[in-house]
């Protein structure tokens, strides 16, 4: 079971740069959420989507966007990066009902210079 | 809005060393609660959760009880292994219409052998 995959697991941009994240999950969930964890800062919802075609901002919305064209698919883009951006990148989804926990991704390290 | 109260650590254990690390939670109602571990270069995983009040959920050795009078649901292990340093994060699920989990701030155990 793949449950939740991030590509790639590791990048490294140069300021002004753009990339997009790639999430994909097999469970059929309907929820997806984009997370960053920074030191001392705990994991912060960058955005989230609800289901196929749909997307939500979070906490700390600025300098991303995101698109779920498919169900089963969430991708997170930095137009432009910034060093700011620098932090661990967490994908996760759930099944609606507050009762389910969240499956998460391993996470991209991304590093902006 | 919900906030989850969780110990800093550090802590520091010897192995087969008896854990508990306190989580407290202001919420309304009677949410599901929920423990995530994440070791070290991964993601976050479910490591339990309890659904209601009294209730105990257990994985991998590791307890918790969900306890409506303290509103708490503290992690407890009787004998913790090399293999469970980790970061441990207590939180509640998303409530109303804004999709976001509220996590604790985690807290890092190191057991040394």
């Amino acid at each position: 079971n793949a449950g939740v995959t991030q590509t790639p697991k590791f990048r490294v941009l140069k300021t002004g740069q753009s990339m997009t994240l790639l999430c994909a999950q097999d469970m059929n969930h309907e929820y997806m959420y984009w997370y960053r964890q920074d030191p001392g800062m705990g994991l912060r919802l960058i955005h989230y989507s609800v289901g196929e075609g749909t997307t939500a901002k979070g906490e700390v919305p600025d300098g991303y966007n995101v698109s779920r064209l498919k169900k089963q698919n969430f991708l997170l883009g930095l137009e432009s990066a910034a060093p700011s951006q620098t932090s661990v990148y967490f994908c996760a989804s759930s099944q609606s009902g507050t009762s389910y926990g969240y499956t998460f991704g391993s996470g991209t390290r991304l590093t902006v210079v | 809005g919900n906030s989850v109260t969780q110990m800093e650590g550090p802590v520091t254990l010897s192995e087969e060393a008896f854990l508990t690390i306190n989580c407290t939670y202001t919420a309304t109602g009677y949410p599901s609660l929920f423990w995530y571990v994440q070791y070290p270069g991964e993601g976050l995983q479910l490591l339990l959760k309890a659904t209601k009040a009294d209730d105990k959920g257990s994985n991998k050795g590791f307890e918790a009880t969900y306890r409506k009078e303290t509103t708490s649901f503290h992690l407890e292990k009787g004998s913790v292994q090399v293999s469970d340093s980790a970061v441990y994060f207590c939180a509640l699920p998303p409530s109303g219409g804004y999709q976001k989990v509220t996590f604790g701030i985690g807290t890092k155990l190191q057991v040394i052998p």
